[in-house]
């Protein structure tokens, strides 16, 4: 089966960089996604990592370890704007459904 | 369309109702997706096509639960006879193929669904 946990809650400040961590457990793995969702809206792609290593994108960064079946999301210089949710998702199966964590709300203030 | 609509955003329904969601994929895209968000949660599966060949409903709850895509676009998921622990979001998202892993979901805003 699959397993997937992450933070509930996380607040920050401002101009600061936060990581949000992800656990999985999987039976095959077929690469991780970290979406956006803002209340009320629909999720939001951000990232796909499938190799070992950190992935950059403007001040979004994905990392994933394969061997430790962890995967974190680095948001650097935070804006208000930044306050959302973000899912964990893996991959599953032989039509890549998406098995989603519970999400971390992030609450970014001034 | 230049994403992924859904149609109504919002419903409210008796309990014992039926209801009826529309999806609207992004135009082209073979894989269709139905997930449920439960406040608070994350995202779960309910059904997969691929044009309009239902290959995957093994996250629908119940048989009271049933989705279409006829024409391989337009989909459909109706839910008879509701009940309260139907309240949730109802999520549409569509991809390109299912061929590669790496193939981006686009998702749509949701239907949310109160049953009273």
């Amino acid at each position: 089966g699959q397993n997937i946990d992450q933070p509930t809650e996380m607040t920050a400040t401002e101009g600061a960089i936060v990581q949000i961590n992800c656990t999985y457990q999987t039976s095959g793995f077929n690469g991780l996604f970290w979406y956006q969702q803002h209340a009320g809206e629909a999720p939001t792609f951000l990232s796909y990592n499938v190799l070992d290593g950190l992935e950059e994108k403007g001040r979004f960064s994905s990392f994933l370890s394969r061997s430790k079946g962890y995967s974190y999301l680095l948001l650097k210089e935070l804006q208000m704007k930044d306050s959302a949710s973000y899912l964990c998702a893996v991959p599953s199966g032989g039509y890549n459904k998406l098995i989603f964590g519970a999400g971390t709300r992030l609450a970014v203030h001034p | 369309g230049a994403g992924v609509s859904q149609s109504p955003r919002y419903k409210v329904a008796k309990r014992g109702q039926d209801v009826a969601l529309r999806c609207d994929p992004i135009s082209g895209h073979v894989s269709l997706f139905w997930y449920q968000q439960a406040l608070g949660q994350g995202p779960e599966f309910l059904t997969y096509f691929q044009n309009e060949a239902q290959l995957d409903k093994s996250g629908l709850p119940s048989d009271r639960f049933f989705a279409e895509r006829p024409e391989g676009s337009v989909s459909t998921l109706k839910i008879q006879r509701t009940q309260q622990e139907d309240s949730a979001v109802y999520l549409c998202a569509s991809s390109i193929n299912s061929g590669d892993y790496y193939n981006e979901q686009f998702f749509g805003p949701g239907t949310r669904l109160t049953v009273l």
